[in-house]
C-alpha cells in the first residue's frame, strides 16, 4: 500500500525555519518525481515545488522561490523541505505528491504567526 | 503562467442531477490537465488525468473532455460522496496551476 506521511509542522514566528519531512513506502520512491502542494487554511491548492526522481531538476514556485529548498534521500525513501524566512502567507497545510498525481499523504500543518 | 479559471464558483445541485463544471486555461495546455475532488478535512483525489483519462479507481460517472484552453468535468449522476470541491490544474508548463476550484454543494 502506497503511503506517504509529511511531519515536521508547527507553529512558528515569522522569520524563522522550518523542515518538513515526507516519509514514502510501498513504491519504488527512487522511480518517481515529487511535488509539494500547499494548502493555506479555506482556501485552493497552490503547487510549490518538483524534484525529479534522480535530483537533477528542481523547480519553485516564485511564491518561495530563494527561501524554500527541496531535496531528498532515496536510500531513506525520504523528501524534504527546507523552508527559511517563514511569511505569514505560508500558513498552509503542506502536502508531498507523487508525479503521478494520485496519491496524496494527509499533510503537515505550517502555521506561522506572532 | 499559465492562469486557469473555474466557474461557477458554485453550484447547488440534487443527488442524481448532471453536472457540467468548466475550466478555462489563459494559454493552450494542450491536454496536459487534470481534475481533482476535495472532500472537507481530506486530500485531493486525482479524478481524470490527460484531460479525459479516469484515474485508477474512479467511476464512469466522471467525464472529462476538452483540448488547449477550454476543458469540462462531467458527473453524469450525483452521489452523495461527489458533493465536494473540484479544481483542475495544468501540467503543460511551470509553474504548475491549479484553478481556484468550484464547489458542488448540495441544494
Amino acid at each position: 500500500e502506497v503511503q506517504l506521511v509529511e511531519s515536521g509542522g508547527d507553529l512558528v514566528q515569522p522569520g524563522t525555519s522550518l523542515r518538513l519531512s515526507c516519509a514514502a513506502s510501498g513504491f519504488d520512491f527512487d522511480e518517481y518525481d515529487i511535488n509539494w502542494v500547499r494548502q493555506a487554511p479555506g482556501k485552493g491548492l497552490e503547487w510549490i515545488s518538483y524534484i525529479s526522481a534522480d535530483s537533477d531538476s528542481i523547480q519553485y514556485a516564485d511564491s518561495v522561490k530563494g527561501r524554500f529548498t527541496t531535496y531528498r534521500d532515496n536510500a531513506r525513501y525520504s523528501l524534504y523541505l527546507q523552508m527559511n524566512s517563514l511569511r505569514a502567507e505560508d500558513t498552509a497545510v503542506y502536502y508531498c505528491v507523487p508525479g503521478t498525481w494520485n496519491y496524496w499523504g494527509q499533510g503537515t500543518l505550517v502555521t506561522v504567526s506572532s | 503562467e499559465i492562469v486557469l479559471t473555474q466557474s461557477p464558483v458554485t453550484l447547488s445541485l440534487s443527488p442524481g442531477e448532471r453536472v457540467t463544471l468548466s475550466c478555462r486555461a489563459s494559454q493552450s495546455v494542450r491536454s496536459f490537465l487534470a481534475w481533482y475532488r476535495q472532500k472537507p478535512g481530506q486530500p485531493p483525489r486525482l479524478l481524470i488525468y490527460d484531460a479525459s483519462t479516469r484515474a485508477t479507481g474512479i467511476p464512469a460517472r466522471f467525464s472529462g473532455s476538452g483540448s488547449g484552453t477550454d476543458f469540462t468535468l462531467t458527473i453524469s449522476r450525483l452521489e452523495p460522496e461527489d458533493f465536494a470541491i473540484y479544481y483542475c490544474q495544468q501540467r503543460r508548463s511551470w509553474p504548475l496551476t491549479f484553478g481556484g476550484g468550484t464547489r458542488v454543494e448540495i441544494k
